[in-house]
């Protein structure tokens, strides 16, 4: 079966550093692969997708992605946080097998420090 | 501009209340789903449709009825036996059914139990 873990429930990092956000994923096969945020109170808002190819993936706001098939990870990174980005983020895996649903991780909140 | 609606975007229940939960989309998308979100646990699915008049269980299904009449409606019945509602309840769209493709999510709405 398919899971997603994100490691870190909770991160908190200085107004300008650089960030970098875990996924994990289980799957036997190439997984679709998806980063989304989500604002307080707000519906989900996706950052970058992978599918196949090349395994950096750029997204918007300034989001990439690395998919690792080795270490079967998929960690978002920001080079530079601004304030804005305090949210909390869904890392989700899918399967050409599963019927088009999406597996969601946990979750990682984002605490941006000034 | 085209997206997905929900409403209201507050609900409180009494006990022993059923409660309908409105989503609508005219991105003209074939799949649409129901998720549940609660604090520390990601988002659960409750229940997805692929086509019209089709539907099919989630993860968590118990307590919850939907209905699939038209392509851009897929309301969310939240009933009595459902015994702990309280939650944020988001609904998503994605372009096909069958395979992986993104999901586009609305803003959700927050159900209260009183």
């Amino acid at each position: 079966a398919q899971s997603v873990t994100q490691p870190d429930i909770h991160i908190t990092v200085s107004e300008g550093a650089s960030l970098e956000l875990r996924c994990n994923y289980s799957y036997g096969a190439t997984p679709y692969l998806f980063w989304y945020v989500q604002s307080p109170g707000q519906g989900l808002q996706l950052l970058l997708k992978y599918f196949s190819g090349d395994t950096l993936v750029q997204g918007i706001k300034g989001f990439e992605a690395e998919f690792k098939r080795s270490q079967s990870s998929f960690n978002l990174r920001k080079p530079s946080v601004h304030w804005s980005d305090a949210a909390e983020y869904f890392c989700a895996v899918g399967a050409p097998s599963n019927t088009g649903k999406l597996i969601f991780g946990q979750g990682t909140t984002l605490q941006v420090k000034p | 501009d085209g997206g997905i609606t929900q409403s209201p975007k507050y609900l409180f229940r009494k006990e022993g209340q059923n409660v309908t939960l409105s989503c609508e989309q005219n991105l003209n998308h074939d799949a649409m789903y129901w998720y549940r979100q609660d604090p520390g646990q990601g988002l659960r699915l409750i229940y997805y449709s692929q086509i019209v008049n089709d539907f099919q269980k989630g993860d968590i299904a118990e307590g919850y009825s939907v209905s699939r009449e038209k392509k851009e409606s897929f309301p969310l019945t939240v009933t009595s036996a459902q015994k702990n509602p309280t939650a944020f309840y988001l609904c998503a769209s994605s372009v096909t059914s069958g395979t992986v493709n993104e999901q586009f999510f609305g803003p959700g709405t927050r159900l209260t139990v009183l």
